[in-house]
């Protein structure tokens, strides 16, 4: 089975706070995908990445950036935190042409 | 801009009816349409579908896809109260594995 792990379930973080979120998978997918998902909004694709060091904009990438040195992990970074990215985080990974498999989220409150 | 649009937005139904979950697409390059069934946690993969008027299946599932209306429907019937979850489902864009997803549709199914 596919696992795709985050780092944490919880996160709680002060605005201006640079904040990392780590996603782990151990099916050697070459790609992988942030997402946050809001109330009425659905998902939205933040950022991905289709092999290691190599990073692509998704649909709302402001405010955020990512990091993939290895081909299992991808990393999401809020750089200065504001309110308006309390949500919650998704991490998925797929081999091309495959569906995406998701992490279980991180639910992320910037006070 | 690609768009995929859910209906209903949310259902109640009883244990033992049938439902049906619509999506619509309009998408870039489209290769595929997905559904997903996301509970408390992690969406998980429910259907991939690239070919039009194909049925698949699996158990009291079941889901189509109709190109030539840009449009999908999951049929799930004697529906159970383990269903009740929110109902996803995304477009994909050939040429990027990139995912874009409706808002949902929330089902619960009561006794």
């Amino acid at each position: 089975d596919v696992k795709v792990t985050q780092s944490s379930r919880y996160l709680v973080k002060r605005t201006g706070e640079k904040v990392f979120l780590e996603c782990v998978q151990d099916m050697d997918h070459e790609n992988m995908f942030w997402y946050r998902q809001d109330p009425g909004l659905g998902l939205r694709l933040i950022y991905f990445s289709y092999d290691v060091k190599m990073k692509e904009k998704g649909d709302i990438p402001e405010g955020y950036s990512v990091s993939r040195e290895k081909k299992e992990r991808f990393s999401l970074i809020l750089e200065s935190a504001s309110t308006n990215q309390t949500s919650m985080y998704l991490c998925a990974s797929s081999l091309a042409t495959q569906p995406q498999h998701f992490g279980d989220g991180t639910r992320l409150s910037i006070l | 801009e690609d768009k995929v649009v859910q209906s209903p937005l949310s259902l109640v139904v009883h244990e033992g009816d049938t439902v049906t979950l619509n999506c619509s697409y309009e998408v870039t390059n489209f290769r595929s349409l997905l559904w997903y069934k996301q509970e408390k946690k992690a969406p998980t993969f429910l259907f991939m579908l690239t070919s039009s008027g194909i049925e698949k299946k699996s158990g009291r599932l079941s889901s189509i896809l109709d190109k030539k209306e840009l449009s999908s429907i999951l049929n799930i019937t004697a529906t159970q109260t383990g269903d009740s979850a929110i109902y996803l489902c995304a477009g994909e864009v050939g040429t990027a594995s990139k995912l874009t997803f409706g808002t949902g549709t929330r089902l619960q199914v009561t006794l």
